[in-house]
């Protein structure tokens, strides 16, 4: 049973440039949330996608947008990088939350993209 | 906004020893509480979760929790630590009524055991 995969695993930029990640997630899973995790903080909350959708944002400025194909996959995509979003990137992965009544599944992360910001 | 605290940023402590990570959290309504473990070079992996019931939550490698209301807190501990157990811990929240269940983490301790 194949985890959350991401791609790349590391990733070089500079400054004003642009990026993409992409995120698998668990089967049997079709919701992906997004985190970013800076060094020695805990991970925060970017943004989550459900039926192609984005369905909940964190406090990310638009720089930060998202994409959830028809196979569960998605992208986050970075614009006009800052030195300041240097950071590991996570997904998170679970099942259908019904946006209807209490939450009670669990996320599961997959090992992460480093990204540096040069 | 809600938030969660992890009282202690660094533990260092000796294998056999007990442990005993902290973690408050500031939110009036029901929540879903969460520990995850990150081990060096791997990812975060769930080590147990409480959503209702008994307080008192096991969890996986010998890890337990126990949930008390009144003091906002989930408390992580093991009775004996080994070396293999050194890894950064995070305390993680969600709110039951958020129907997206988008997580809060607290900012995580690194816990060293020692040989």
């Amino acid at each position: 049973d194949a985890g959350v995969t991401q791609s790349p695993t590391h990733l070089i930029k500079t400054r004003g440039q642009q990026v993409t990640l992409r995120c698998s997630p668990k089967s049997g899973h079709d919701t992906v949330s997004w985190y970013q995790q800076a060094l020695g903080q805990g991970p925060q909350f970017i943004f989550q996608y459900y039926e192609e959708e984005e369905r909940q944002r964190g406090n990310f400025p638009d720089r930060f947008s998202g994409h959830q194909f028809p196979n569960y996959s998605s992208e986050l995509n970075v614009n006009a990088l800052l030195l300041g979003d240097s950071a590991l990137y996570l997904c998170a992965s679970s099942t259908s939350p019904s946006g209807r009544g209490p939450h009670t599944d669990t996320q599961y992360f997959g090992p992460g993209t480093r990204l540096t910001v040069l | 906004a809600q938030s969660v605290s992890q009282h202690n940023h660094h533990v260092i402590l000796s294998e056999a020893a007990s442990l005993e990570l902290g973690c408050n959290y500031s939110y009036g309504g029901t929540v879903n509480l969460f520990w995850y473990v990150q081990y060096p070079g791997q990812h975060l992996q769930l080590l147990l979760k409480y959503f209702s019931g008994d307080p008192l939550v096991k969890g996986i490698k010998g890890f337990e929790a126990e949930f008390i209301k009144s003091k906002f807190s989930f408390n992580l501990r093991k009775p004996s630590v080994q070396w293999s157990d050194t890894a950064e811990y995070f305390c993680a929240v969600n709110v039951r009524t958020d129907s997206w269940g988008k997580l809060q983490f607290g900012a995580g301790t690194q816990v060293v055991v020692t040989p």
